[in-house]
């Protein structure tokens, strides 16, 4: 099983509310990233976590929090966000890349396109 | 921020016809690596090319890496209405697990 499910598809919010974006993989991949990316854009990283351990955190807005609950779910909880934030919210996985140089491909889930009104 | 500055930004081709995209980036990397993504959608691994190798092929796709130029580029041969997407390309620095996306190319092929 080589896919990342992303639920939900859609989400639209208001800036008031608190909401949670899920991913999961099966591929025993210990790595686990979220992006973002605005329209006619390339993905921006937000997150990574490496055994379930947030190993990268690009200067997110605290409004945005990741969770790594087990080696298998991803979850991105939303509070009190802005409509700038509108985006597609993409999850991904690989393997950890032990040795600086490893490199391995990620995998992307279809994304959730969310909209803050 | 961006690592890389891809060229051209859009492509328009007849289906059939190679395509070509180019990647430039700024600084050194481990690996270099090629992303597809169709319209909305998910990001799909194309390939993986390792700062010590000059060329790779897969299937319809030949990447080259020249890192004295700091460029790579990928070439489509054959194009088929279904390679129509953003292609984009990733570079990693010290930690290969932190990918920088370039600003990719848009190719349509029509047929």
């Amino acid at each position: 099983d080589t896919e990342v499910t992303q639920t939900p598809k859609h989400l639209v919010m208001g800036m008031t509310n608190k909401k949670s974006l899920k991913c999961e993989q099966h591929m025993g991949h210990r790595a686990m990233y979220w992006y973002k990316q605005k329209a006619k854009k390339p993905p921006e990283l937000m997150f990574v976590y490496s055994y379930e351990k947030l190993s990268i955190n690009e200067s997110v807005p605290s409004r945005f929090s990741p969770e790594c609950p087990n080696s298998s779910l991803l979850n991105l909880h939303l509070h009190a966000l802005q409509p700038e934030d509108s985006a597609l919210y993409l999850c991904a996985s690989s393997q950890v890349d032990f040795l600086a140089g490893g490199g391995y491909e990620q995998y992307f889930g279809p994304g959730t396109r969310l909209t803050v009104t | 921020s961006q690592q890389g500055e891809e060229d051209p930004q859009a492509l328009s081709i007849q289906e059939g016809e190679n395509a070509t995209m180019n990647c430039s980036y700024k600084t050194s990397i481990n690996n270099l690596q090629w992303y597809r993504q169709n319209s909305g959608r998910g990001l799909v691994h194309l390939i993986l090319i390792r700062s010590n190798e000059r060329e790779k092929h897969s299937g319809r796709l030949r990447v080259t890496l020249d890192t004295s130029k700091k460029s790579s580029s990928l070439l489509i041969t054959a194009s088929r209405a279904a390679d129509t997407a953003s292609y984009f390309c990733a570079t990693d620095g010290r930690y290969g697990n932190k990918l920088v996306f370039g600003a990719g190319t848009i190719l349509r092929v029509k047929s």
